[in-house]
């Protein structure tokens, strides 16, 4: 039992280069979230899914898309990437929209 | 205003002292309250949820003030392993789906 598992754990990237962070649960819970952790600031929530088939906008959506592909599985893609990406990123799951967050190791990504 | 405030320390403790943090929110409609913990670039892992009565688990004490817009969470008998960033984090709904995060405040709990 993994728990919240993500890839890649570091990424560089130059500005305007695309990728996409993966995030995977075993937990079979509903909800997914992104978020991402900037110094002084907090986390903050970019993207949620609710449930599959389900995503909608957090407070930072801007420069990002996100897939839910399965009940697993969501994605957080970055299309142009700018310097002002650089962060880390969190995914989290819970069993449902009220429950627990639980939060994989995190995505430390470098935009040049 | 931020949403959530916390001092952010550090707060460096000898061990077996007692110290507390806190925490406010502005948002008085805020519904459900949380201490998560959070080791150095490691992810945030709950260590407590805080309800209006307040409550406890082991050394660690969590207290709500509503009428105040403040939480707190004291810890008794500091380990070293407790040294971490304490996240305070606060939700308008029920529960998980928007979470508002605090910056933390670090505790340093030494020798």
């Amino acid at each position: 039992n993994a728990g919240v598992t993500q890839t890649p754990k570091f990424q560089v990237l130059k500005t305007g280069q695309s990728m996409t962070l993966q995030c995977a649960q075993d937990m079979n819970h509903n909800s997914m979230y992104w978020y991402r952790q900037d110094p002084g600031m907090g986390l903050r929530l970019i993207y949620y899914s609710a449930s599959e088939g389900t995503t909608d906008k957090g407070e930072v959506p801007n420069g990002y898309n996100v897939s839910r592909l399965n009940k697993r599985e969501f994605s957080l893609r970055l299309e142009s990437a700018a310097p002002s990406q650089t962060s880390v990123y969190f995914c989290a799951s819970s069993e449902q929209e009220r429950g627990t967050q639980y939060f994989g190791p995190g995505t430390r990504l470098t935009v040049l | 205003r931020k949403e959530v405030e916390q001092d952010p320390g550090p707060f460096n403790v000898p061990e077996g002292a007692t110290v507390a943090f806190n925490c406010t929110y502005s948002n008085s409609a805020s519904q459900s309250f949380f201490w998560y913990r959070q080791d150095c670039r490691k992810e945030p892992k709950l260590l407590m949820s805080v309800y209006s009565s307040g409550n406890e688990d082991g050394r660690f004490t969590a207290q709500l003030n509503r009428a105040s817009q403040y939480i707190s969470l004291l810890i008794r008998d500091s380990k070293l392993s407790d040294s971490a960033t304490y996240l305070c984090v606060v939700s308008l709904t029920g529960g998980g789906n928007k979470l508002t995060f605090g910056t933390g405040t670090q505790l340093k709990v030494e020798l």
